[in-house]
C-alpha cells in the first residue's frame, strides 16, 4: 500500500516571502500521479497542483511550483510571494493509475500560516 | 458547475442512532468517493462509486456503514449504530473520468457528525 508522508505539521511565512513545504511517499508503482490541495479554514478542499510522475518537468501553476524528485520519491511545493490567502492546511496525495485502485492517499498535512 | 453538494453540514446524534447523509455531485462526474477527515488528519478513503457500481471499500468502512448511488447521481452514506469514535468530517468528491482522462477531485464542504 501506498503511503504518503508530511513531516512538517506546522510552517509559517512572511507575507511576500517564499515556503517550501516538505513530502515524501512510498510506492512500488512506476506511474502514478501527486497532488497537492489546500484546505482553509471551514472551507472546502481545493487543487492547487498536480504532478504525472512519466513527466519529468516541474509543474508550476502561478505562484505555486513543485520539486518531484522521483529516485527520492519527494514532491515538495514551493509558494512565491506568499499572501495573506494562501494560509490553509496543505495536504499532499498520491493517486495509482490503476483501475480499481484510483482512490488518493492523503498525508497529514501542514498547517501553513502567513504572517503579515 | 454548481460544485459537490452535501447535506447536512452538521449532524448531531446520540450513540447508537442511526444516520444518513446525502453528497450531490458535480452533474456530469462519472466518479464519486467519500473520505473521512478527524481532527488534525489528512482524508482517509472510504469508498467510492463510477456510475452506480461501488468499485472499492476500505476496511475502515466497517458493517455499519454502507454507501449506495442510485442511478449513478446522488450518494448516500448510511451510519449505522453510532459510536462516538463516527464523530468526523464526512467528505464527498467527484470527478469525471475516462480512458486516458484523469481529472482531479472536487470536494463538498462535508458533512461534520458529532455523536455524543
Amino acid at each position: 500500500a501506498q503511503t504518503v508522508t508530511q513531516s512538517q505539521p506546522e510552517m509559517s511565512v512572511q507575507e511576500a516571502e517564499t515556503v517550501t513545504l516538505s513530502c515524501t511517499y512510498d510506492t512500488s508503482e512506476s506511474d502514478y500521479y501527486l497532488f497537492w490541495y489546500k484546505q482553509p479554514p471551514s472551507r472546502q478542499m481545493i487543487l492547487v497542483i498536480r504532478q504525472e510522475a512519466y513527466k519529468q518537468q516541474n509543474a508550476t501553476e502561478n505562484r505555486f511550483s513543485v520539486n518531484f524528485q522521483k529516485a527520492a520519491k519527494s514532491f515538495s511545493l514551493k509558494i512565491s510571494d506568499s499572501q495573506l490567502g494562501d494560509a490553509a492546511m496543505y495536504f499532499c496525495a498520491y493517486r495509482s493509475p490503476n483501475f480499481g485502485n484510483e482512490k488518493l492517499t492523503f498525508g497529514t498535512g501542514t498547517r501553513l500560516t502567513i504572517i503579515p | 458547475d454548481t460544485g459537490v453538494s452535501q447535506d447536512p453540514r452538521h449532524k448531531i446524534t446520540k450513540r447508537g442512532q442511526n444516520v444518513t447523509f446525502r453528497c450531490d455531485p458535480i452533474s456530469e462526474h462519472n466518479r464519486l468517493y467519500w473520505y473521512r477527515q478527524t481532527l488534525g488528519q489528512g482524508p482517509e478513503f472510504l469508498t467510492y462509486f463510477q456510475n452506480e457500481a461501488q468499485l472499492e471499500k476500505s476496511r475502515l468502512l466497517s458493517d455499519r456503514f454502507s454507501a449506495e448511488r442510485p442511478k449513478g447521481s446522488f450518494s448516500t452514506l448510511e451510519i449505522q449504530r453510532t459510536e462516538q469514535g463516527d464523530s468526523a468530517m464526512y467528505l464527498c468528491a467527484s470527478s469525471h473520468e475516462g480512458t486516458g482522462l484523469i481529472s482531479p477531485l472536487h470536494f463538498g464542504n462535508g458533512t461534520r457528525l458529532t455523536v455524543t
